[in-house]
Formats: C-alpha cells, sequence, structure tokens
C-alpha cells in the first residue's frame, strides 16, 4: 500500500501570500488529520476531517483552513501569510480517526520570507 | 484537558547502552497512549500504542513502554540501543476525540558510538 502523499515537500512565501497543501491519505482511511510542528511550539493539532465533514479543530485562527474530498484527499489553506506560520505541516490518515493510530506523511515544509 | 510531559529534551546514550525516555500526561478521562518516532526530515512513525489490557506493550525495532495509571506514566525503553535509533521521540495521548492527538515536546535521543 501506498503511504501519506504530501506535496509540495518543501516551498518558499512572501508574508501576505497565501498557501495551499495537498494531502493523499492511505487507501481506505476516510480521516486525514493536520499537524502544524516548529521548533518552539512543537507539534499542534490543525484540524481533524472525516467523510468530507471537519469533526475537530484545533486553536489556530481562521487563517487557516482546510477540506477534504469525496476521495479522501485534503488540502489545507493559510491565508495572509505570517513569518510564523513558517512550518513543518504535517498530514496523517487512519481509517476512523480513532484509537490514535496516525500513519504520517512526510511533511510539508513551508518557509515564509 | 490533556497535556503530556516529555522530562528530557535530549538524551545522549553510547551504543548498545540501555535508554529510558520518560513520559507523564494529565488527563481527566481515560486515554490512549502513544510512542512515535521522527527521523531527520522525515515523519512520524508509529513505535508503539497503549489502548488497553496489558500495561506493558512491546513495539517496533525492540521497544517497550510501560503504562502506570497511578503515577500517569508511559516510559519508554530499549535494552541496547544502535546508532540507528537516533531519532526525536514524541510520547503522546488522545482521549478518542477523531483524529486528535496531544503530543509531547519530543526527546533527541542521540546514540554515540
Amino acid at each position: 500500500k501506498a503511504g501519506v502523499t504530501q506535496t509540495p515537500r518543501y516551498l518558499i512565501k512572501t508574508r501576505g501570500q497565501q498557501v495551499t497543501l495537498s494531502c493523499s491519505p492511505i487507501s481506505g482511511h476516510r480521516s486525514v488529520s493536520w499537524y502544524q510542528q516548529t521548533p518552539g511550539q512543537g507539534l499542534q493539532f490543525l484540524f481533524e476531517y472525516f467523510s468530507e465533514t471537519q469533526r475537530n479543530k484545533g486553536n489556530f485562527p481562521g487563517r487557516f483552513s482546510g477540506r477534504q474530498f469525496s476521495n479522501s484527499r485534503s488540502e489545507m489553506n493559510v491565508s495572509t501569510l505570517e513569518l510564523g506560520d513558517s512550518a513543518l505541516y504535517l498530514c496523517a490518515s487512519s481509517p476512523t480517526g480513532y484509537t490514535g493510530e496516525l500513519f504520517f506523511g512526510e511533511g510539508s515544509r513551508l518557509t515564509v520570507l | 484537558a490533556q497535556s503530556v510531559t516529555q522530562l528530557d529534551s535530549q538524551v545522549p546514550v553510547f551504543e548498545e547502552a540501555p535508554v529510558e525516555l520518560r513520559c507523564n500526561y494529565s488527563s481527566s478521562v481515560s486515554v490512549y497512549l502513544f510512542w512515535y518516532v521522527q527521523y531527520p526530515n522525515q515523519g512520524l512513525q508509529l513505535l508503539l500504542k497503549y489502548l488497553s489490557g496489558s500495561t506493558l506493550v512491546k513495539g517496533i525495532n525492540g521497544f517497550e513502554a510501560e503504562f502506570n495509571k497511578s503515577q500517569t506514566s508511559f516510559h519508554l525503553r530499549k535494552p541496547s540501543v544502535h546508532i540507528s535509533d537516533t531519532a526525536e521521540y514524541f510520547c503522546a495521548v488522545t482521549d478518542n476525540q477523531g483524529g486528535k492527538l496531544i503530543f509531547g515536546q519530543g526527546t533527541e535521543l542521540s546514540v554515540k558510538p
């Protein structure tokens, strides 16, 4: 089985721009979660989608949004980028999202200049 | 609210020595506990999990962890480490809220020859 695929792997943006990151989950997995990883804040939960519905959300501003398509693929969007948004964004999938056993992609590293 | 504390940010150890990475959690409800490993420039990989049953959990790569409810701990151990175990290790907890894990700040394990 192919693993979780995230694109792009690396990207550089400037302040004020917006960015869209993509995640293809493992085949058959219906839950997709997103996490932000930074040296200062560590790993923080952004949101989780299951069957195209946002089921859970972390404490991030409204500039961070996401969606899930009928094939379970997911995208997250960050608008009006700030320097502090520079981070590794990790996507994880699981069959149902419960029990916490998540399968992570390699991440998209965003640098905001 | 749940939280996870990893008591050591860095653990240096010599090859073939035993190692223990400490993790304490707080939660008012029953939880599931996990250890994930992250190698440089990669996503997270599940090492082991505690959902219920035996408090001694065995994982991949020779790691094991013991769930101690009275001490709210879930320490990770390996009797003999290898150079290839050099990585960052994350303890995580969920109360089954669908795709949402609360991570500790991570412990950087450095195995020296």
